[in-house]
């Protein structure tokens, strides 16, 4: 069974790069059946999808991100990052990272999700 | 873009009563690319239904999916103590996005 673990700073300064890491368990990232994704919720809000990357490569971002986000893989040790550009405190969110089945596109599994506070 | 409007807010139901909940699309969705989580507090989303109808693993058969086009129904049939959280919709169009999620609380 696939499990996701984000890992990185709960802490950013504004104006920094936010960067986190997923680490996948339990299968391997380089199936060419699916995307591998950044989602993230800011506190009592609603979730907000900021893109994925396909093992090769190839990456797909959210039009309102896309200039300040970066997502990369690492298949071989099976994990994907995220950097986020010029944080500000907007930016203070859960950052979860998930599975997208790349034909339809729908979330399954979830990580736990991490908390990154962007703060001076 | 397309914009995912779930309705209403929030619903106050007691356990046992049936709820009924909407998604409606700015503009028609494959009903293959529809999907419905689920979130408790402090923890992640869970699949519950992909496909608009089709539930996902391990979830109870008091859940069922519906609907086509522009309008979505996740439906509960007789409600349980642990069903009360928050429920999103989800599409793919061009890009993948969310509803704003109902909030499912004990009346």
């Amino acid at each position: 069974q696939v499990q996701l673990q984000e890992s990185g700073p709960g802490l950013v300064k504004p104006s920094q790069t936010l960067s986190l890491t997923c680490t996948v368990s339990g299968g391997s990232i380089s199936s060419g059946d699916y995307y591998w994704s950044w989602i993230r919720q800011p506190p009592g809000k609603g979730l907000e999808w900021i893109g994925y990357i396909y093992y090769s490569g190839s990456t797909y971002y959210n039009p309102s991100l896309k200039s300040r986000v970066t997502i990369s893989v690492d298949t071989s040790k099976n994990q994907f990052s995220l950097k986020l550009s010029s944080v500000t405190a907007a930016d203070t969110a859960v950052y979860y990272c998930a599975r997208a089945l790349a034909a339809t596109h729908w979330f399954d599994p979830w990580g736990q999700g991490t908390l990154v506070t962007v703060s001076s | 873009e397309i914009v995912l409007t779930q309705s209403p807010g929030t619903l106050s139901l007691s356990p046992g009563e049936r709820a009924t909940l909407s998604c409606r699309a700015s503009q028609s969705v494959s009903s293959s690319y529809l999907a419905w989580y689920q979130q408790k507090p402090g923890q992640a989303p869970r699949l519950l239904i992909y496909g608009a109808s089709s539930r996902a693993t391990g979830i109870p058969d008091r859940f069922s999916g519906s609907g086509s086009g522009t309008d979505f129904t996740l439906t509960i049939s007789r409600l349980e103590p642990e069903d009360f959280a928050v429920y999103y919709c989800q599409q793919y169009g061009s890009s993948p996005s969310f509803g704003q999620g109902t909030r499912l609380e004990i009346k």
